[in-house]
This record gives C-alpha cells, sequence and structure tokens, in this order.
C-alpha cells in the first residue's frame, strides 16, 4: 500500500515563526501536492511538484514556499507564521501525468498560529 | 476555471436509509471525476472515480455516475451504515496549462448516520 506520512498531527506555533511542514511517500511518485482545507472551501492547492527541485505554484501561494529536494520528500514552508494560516496542512502524492492516477493523501497536520 | 459544487451539508440519515450526495461540476475538455471520503481524524482516501462520460465507479457500495450531458457525478448508496459517516468531497482531475495533473474539490458534505 502506498503511505504518506507527514511529520506532525498537531502544531502550535507563534505569529512570526518559520514553521516547516514535511511529507514523505514510499511509492517513488513523481507528482507532489500540498493542500490546505478550510471548513466550508473544501481543500486548495497551495503548491506542487512534478519532479526533484521542481515547483509550481497552485492557486493560493502566497506566503508559503516549498522545497522538494529527495523525490520522495516535500516541504511546506511559512516563513512567517500568521494567524490566518491555521488549518488542517495535506499532503498528497500521484504517480505520473495523464489525468488518470489517484492521489494518496496523508493524514494531516493541524496547523494553528496563536 | 474548473470548479465543483457539491451539496451542502451537513446530511444526518437514519442506518439502511438511501442516500444521494450531488455534485455538478464546469470544466474545460474531458476531466477525470473522483469521489473522496476523509473519516474523523484521517487523511482523504480514494472512494470512486470515473475517467470518461458515461463510466459509473463503485466501491463500498457507493455509485456514482459521470454524466456529461448534465456535468454531474452524484454519489448513491442503497443503504447506510454508521461506518459511513464522514466527510465526502467531489473533485475533478483536469490537465493544467502546464501538462500536469490538477484536482478541483468541492467544499465537502459532512455525513452523519445515526442508528
Amino acid at each position: 500500500d502506498v503511505k504518506v506520512t507527514q511529520s506532525s498531527r498537531y502544531l502550535v506555533k507563534r505569529t512570526g515563526e518559520k514553521v516547516f511542514l514535511e511529507c514523505v511517500q514510499d511509492m517513488d511518485h513523481e507528482n507532489m501536492f500540498w493542500y490546505r482545507q478550510d471548513p466550508g472551501l473544501g481543500l486548495r492547492l497551495i503548491y506542487f511538484s512534478y519532479d526533484v527541485k521542481m515547483k509550481e505554484k497552485g492557486d493560493i501561494p502566497e506566503g508559503y514556499s516549498v522545497s522538494r529536494e529527495k523525490k520522495e520528500r516535500f516541504s511546506l514552508i511559512l516563513e512567517s507564521a500568521s494567524t490566518n494560516q491555521t488549518s488542517m496542512y495535506l499532503c498528497a502524492s500521484s504517480f505520473g501525468t495523464g489525468g488518470l492516477d489517484t492521489q494518496y493523501f496523508g493524514p494531516g497536520t493541524r496547523l494553528t498560529v496563536l | 476555471g474548473d470548479s465543483v459544487t457539491q451539496m451542502e451539508g451537513p446530511v444526518t440519515l437514519s442506518e439502511e436509509a438511501f442516500l444521494t450526495i450531488n455534485c455538478t461540476y464546469t470544466a474545460t475538455g474531458y476531466p477525470s471525476l473522483f469521489w473522496y471520503v476523509q473519516y474523523p481524524g484521517e487523511g482523504l482516501q480514494l472512494l470512486l472515480k470515473a475517467t470518461k462520460a458515461d463510466d459509473k465507479g463503485s466501491n463500498k457500495g457507493f455509485e456514482a455516475t459521470y454524466r456529461k450531458e448534465t456535468t454531474s457525478f452524484h454519489l448513491e448508496k442503497g443503504s447506510v451504515q454508521v461506518s459511513d459517516s464522514a466527510v465526502y468531497f467531489c473533485a475533478l482531475l483536469a490537465i493544467s496549462n502546464f501538462g500536469n495533473e490538477k484536482l478541483t474539490f468541492g467544499t465537502g458534505t459532512r455525513l452523519t448516520i445515526i442508528p
């Protein structure tokens, strides 16, 4: 089975702190994604990566950056956390392109910024 | 741009009731369509999918048919169980301008089944 793991289930940070969220997948998937999930808004794509060192902005990239130095690991970085970044963050991965491949999700990290 | 509109919740049903959660979409081209489910405290899991018009996806007693003429992908189950209580997300997957896949989600529908 595909496994996508995220470094923390719950995280509490203070405004202005730099925050790292880590995601690791074990199936050699090319594509990796970061979403945030908010009530009434569903999931919104922050960034995605289709190869090592490659990244593309999603729908809401402002205030975030990403890093993908190894194929299995995709990091989301909040350079200076703000209270409006309090949310559930979900990582996903998938194999290849073509529109037919399932995305596999991690369990999520619930981030609270005080 | 692409968008997905799904039935607002929350939805509360009694065990063994019939379930329908409506989903309609707007997209250029021919997207693939998905239903994902999120059980309490967990990440999203794929429930079912359909990749072309008139395809029917099915899993765990749930079904959805890709209707191009009505741009819909409604989720149905004949007899729900307490264990079906979760949040359900409709999604479409299309190819972006960069040639990469992009999933667009609906806002989710929370389903609660009471014994």
